[in-house]
């Protein structure tokens, strides 16, 4: 079975400046899909960025981009000039692109407080 | 076009009742998956519905149930409730099920449950 883990259970960040949410995962799997979601206090979850594997390359989507190392199972994703909206709960994510099905297996998260 | 849309937003529920959450999906969403958020176990993933039959389960008692209906739209039940039970139930559609990228999870807002 899949593991995600998220050890930060809280970072703060100063506006305008960068910060970086760690996750790491554990499988046998060598196809798969790695997303982050950022869940705000209305409670829904909305897609920051998502990874696939196979590509090499790390995503990036305007100011959010991730440093995927596969070898050490590790995805986390950067903030840069943080905003006051970007404070939220973040969850990394994990779902087989072996495993027919949209099954995600989330981290813990870690809280995003962003100070002004 | 309409997000994931849950009934209701907010639910109280004595020990020993059951309830019936819904969910409805995007326009053309067939699949359905369900997540239970709690502060100790963090989300976990439910069931999915997949053209009204259920095509992957989690690691939940048999008191936790669903369906799917030809419109697509979902509804869970749990019966018996416990105090455990109480949290946030979480509603994702995708397009499709299948091993592309492109079968994104959209969230709905969730259904708050307390059981007293």
């Amino acid at each position: 079975a899949q593991t995600v883990t998220q050890s930060q259970p809280e970072m703060s960040v100063q506006e305008a400046e960068t910060v970086t949410l760690s996750c790491t995962y554990d499988t046998s799997e060598s196809d798969y899909y790695l997303f982050w979601y950022k869940q705000p206090p209305s409670r829904q979850m909305i897609l920051v960025i998502r990874q696939e594997a196979y590509k090499q390359q790390n995503a990036t989507e305007n100011r959010f981009s991730v440093n995927f190392q596969k070898a050490a199972k590790s995805f986390s994703l950067k903030i840069s000039d943080s905003q006051l909206g970007d404070a939220a709960m973040y969850f990394c994510a994990y779902r087989s692109a072996e495993e027919y099905g949209n099954k995600l297996v989330f981290g813990a998260g870690t809280i995003l407080r962003v100070k002004s | 076009k309409a997000g994931v849309t849950q009934t209701p937003r907010y639910l109280i529920k004595t020990r020993g009742q059951q309830v019936t959450l819904s969910c409805s999906p995007i326009s053309g969403h067939r699949s359905v998956s369900w997540y239970q958020q709690t502060p100790g176990q963090g989300l976990q993933f439910l069931f999915e519905y997949f053209s009204e039959t259920q095509r992957n389960k989690g690691n939940f008692p048999g008191r936790f149930s669903g369906r799917q209906f030809s419109n697509s739209r979902s509804e869970m039940n749990v019966s018996t409730l416990e105090l455990g039970d109480s949290a946030l139930y979480l509603c994702a559609s995708s397009r499709d099920r299948g091993f592309s990228m492109n079968t994104e999870a959209f969230f709905g807002q969730g259904t708050r449950l307390t059981v007293v």
